[in-house]
């Protein structure tokens, strides 16, 4: 099994840019994730998905973020517009359950310059 | 409302135990895991336990849940140069009307030789 797939897996761009990380999940797996990592708040759940469903977007910090799942086996996080406070490591996690065993991706680094 | 705590940091000498510990709040909590993240890389889930059991061994790691302190700690035996990383201690939590993986804010473990 090739595991949790992100690209890119490094990201610089400039303020104002549109961004889109994209993530494919383990085959099989009902539960996507997005979650962001950074220094000040640590690792935050933005939103998460069952069977190409999203359930709660509660995390996602502004209008600025979307989340789509257009399948069981492709999701994208995308920016638009893009700004310095968004620079951080997104992760994209997937379950066969609700929470229970999340694989995490590599991550992709976002730096927004 | 729901917090995961860690201390930031531990330092051991090589073949020596760890013990990372946590606390946390939700006592409805129904699952406790332990990830690892070594630099660069996402999270690799170490292991989990189920709030019934107040212990899990796997190979050289230990799983101990004291749910009437709301504790949870992870030893590893005969500690290797390869276990440095930064360990999470994360939970499950009702939040609304979902379950949410809430994460510390990670344990540096340092490994010298």
């Amino acid at each position: 099994d090739a595991g949790v797939i992100q690209s890119p897996r490094h990201e610089v761009t400039e303020m104002g840019q549109e961004v889109t990380l994209r993530c494919k999940p383990i085959s099989g797996h009902d539960y996507l994730f997005w979650y962001r990592q950074t220094m000040m708040r640590g690792l935050e759940l933005l939103i998460y998905f069952n069977n190409n469903v999203p359930i709660d977007d509660s995390g996602m910090p502004e209008d600025r973020f979307s989340a789509k799942m257009p399948n069981a086996s492709f999701s994208t996080l995308k920016i638009q517009p893009s700004e310095p406070r968004d620079s951080a490591v997104y992760f994209c996690a997937s379950s066969l359950q609700t929470g229970i065993e999340q694989y995490f991706g590599p991550g992709t680094r976002l730096t927004v310059t | 409302g729901e917090d995961v705590e860690q201390s930031l940091f531990l330092s051991v000498r090589e073949g020596d135990s760890s013990v990372i510990n946590c606390t946390y709040t939700d006592s409805s909590s129904t699952y406790l895991y332990w990830y690892k993240q070594e630099p660069g890389a996402g999270l690799q889930l170490l292991t989990y336990i189920f709030s019934n059991m107040d212990m899990k061994q796997d190979q050289r790691l230990t799983v101990l849940l004291n749910k009437k302190d709301k504790h949870l700690s992870l030893r590893i035996a005969d500690t290797q140069t390869g276990d440095s990383a930064i360990y999470f201690c994360a939970e499950i939590a009702r939040v609304d009307s979902s379950y949410k993986l809430i994460f510390g804010s990670g344990t540096r473990l340092l490994v010298r030789p």
